[in-house]
Formats: structure tokens, C-alpha cells, sequence
């Protein structure tokens, strides 16, 4: 059974780049037609789309996000990763990453979740 | 961009209520629908997708519908583990993804 897990550093500080990893365990990242995204939801609020990678590399991101999103994927790893870059106060959410099947246009699968806040 | 609204925002049920959620997109989606059911502390989970669809292991008292602009999400007889928030969320055009604002489900 396919699972995700986030990782990466839960303080980061402003103006910095936020970096988070999501290992995919129990299959291939390469295997089947899948997308591989990453959500946020601040405390108490919504979940809001940062954006997809397929293992082809190819991405989309949230245009209110596109200029300091970067998702990038390591299949030797069974790996996807974000980089958000010039975080602010705004930025400090819990991040999931996720797994979307091509067919659904939804998330199938997703990680627990990674609480990251940005602060000095 | 397409924006997403849920109503309502909250509401309150009692065990073995009809709950309907309505989500409703600023433009046409076609069926390009999906509902997730969240609890606290835990990621959400997709209950429906393309609308209508029942993602697997979904118990089937849950059940959605819709085209277009409007769509529903109905839970026939609420039990006391779909007390959660439930969100809407698009994917048209393909590669655009936005949620709902989500609708608190708890217990009156």
C-alpha cells in the first residue's frame, strides 16, 4: 500500500526558502499514471493547492504561488520535493504532499501532514 | 481562476440525519468535482471524485451529484465518524486545482 511521509524543517526563518521533502513508500513513484502534489493548510483555514509534478517533470503551479514555487521529483530516491522561496509570516501552515491519479483530477493519497512555521 | 463556494459554512445534525453540502463553482466544471471529508489533526480523505464517483471503501451512505456550477454532497443516515469538515475541490481546467472553504459538520 502506497504511502507518503513530509519532511523537512519545521522553523524556517523569513525571506528564507522553505524546503520539504515527501518519500513515497510501498511502490514506485514511476509506476502508474499518477501526479505527485503538495497542499497547505494554515492553522484553523483551508487547504490551498501549491502545485503537481508528474515524474516526466513536467509542472503546474498555483498561480498566486508560481513565482516562488519550485517542485522538482527524484525517481532513484522514490522522492518529490518543494522549495518556497522569500516565505513570510503567511507561509507558516501544515503542508501535505499527495498523490493524484491521472483518470480523477482529485488527491488519492496523502501524507500526515508537516507542520512548518516561519519565523525569526 | 475559478473560485469555489460551500454552503453552509457550518451546520449541526444529530446521528441518523440526511446531510446535504452544496458547492458551487463561479464558472462551468463539468464534472470536474471532488469531495474530501477532514478531521482534526488528520489530512483529508477523498470520499467523491468526477461528481458522482465513490472513491473505494467509502461507505456508500455517501453520495454525490452535480454538473455544471452546482453540486451537492449528501451523507443519507450521518454517523457518529462523518462528524468532520468536508471541502469541494475543482480540477479544471486540467492542471488547476482549488478548493472550497470547506462546511463544519457537527453535533447538535
Amino acid at each position: 500500500q502506497v504511502q507518503l511521509q513530509e519532511s523537512g524543517p519545521g522553523l524556517v526563518k523569513p525571506s528564507q526558502t522553505l524546503s520539504l521533502t515527501c518519500t513515497v513508500s510501498g511502490g514506485s513513484i514511476s509506476s502508474g499514471s499518477y501526479y505527485w502534489s503538495w497542499i497547505r493548510q494554515p492553522a484553523g483555514k483551508g487547504l490551498e493547492w501549491i502545485g503537481r509534478i508528474y515524474t516526466s517533470g513536467s509542472t503546474n503551479y498555483n498561480p498566486s504561488l508560481k513565482s516562488r514555487v519550485t517542485i522538482s521529483v527524484d525517481t532513484s530516491k522514490n522522492q518529490f520535493s518543494l522549495k518556497l522561496s522569500s516565505v513570510t509570516a503567511a507561509d507558516t501552515a501544515v503542508y501535505y504532499c499527495a498523490r493524484g491519479p491521472y483518470s480523477k483530477g482529485a488527491f488519492d493519497i496523502w501524507g500526515q501532514g508537516t507542520m512548518v512555521t516561519v519565523s525569526s | 481562476d475559478i473560485q469555489m463556494t460551500q454552503s453552509p459554512s457550518s451546520l449541526s445534525a444529530s446521528v441518523g440525519d440526511r446531510v446535504t453540502i452544496t458547492c458551487r463553482a463561479s464558472q462551468s466544471i463539468s464534472s470536474y468535482l471532488n469531495w474530501y471529508q477532514q478531521k482534526p489533526g488528520k489530512a483529508p480523505k477523498l470520499l467523491i471524485y468526477a461528481a458522482s464517483s465513490l472513491q473505494s471503501g467509502v461507505p456508500s451512505r455517501f453520495s454525490g451529484s452535480g454538473s455544471g456550477t452546482d453540486f451537492t454532497l449528501t451523507i443519507s443516515s450521518l454517523q457518529p465518524e462523518d462528524f468532520a469538515t468536508y471541502y469541494c475541490q475543482q480540477s479544471y481546467p486540467p492542471g488547476h486545482f482549488t478548493f472550497g472553504p470547506g462546511t463544519k459538520v457537527d453535533i447538535k
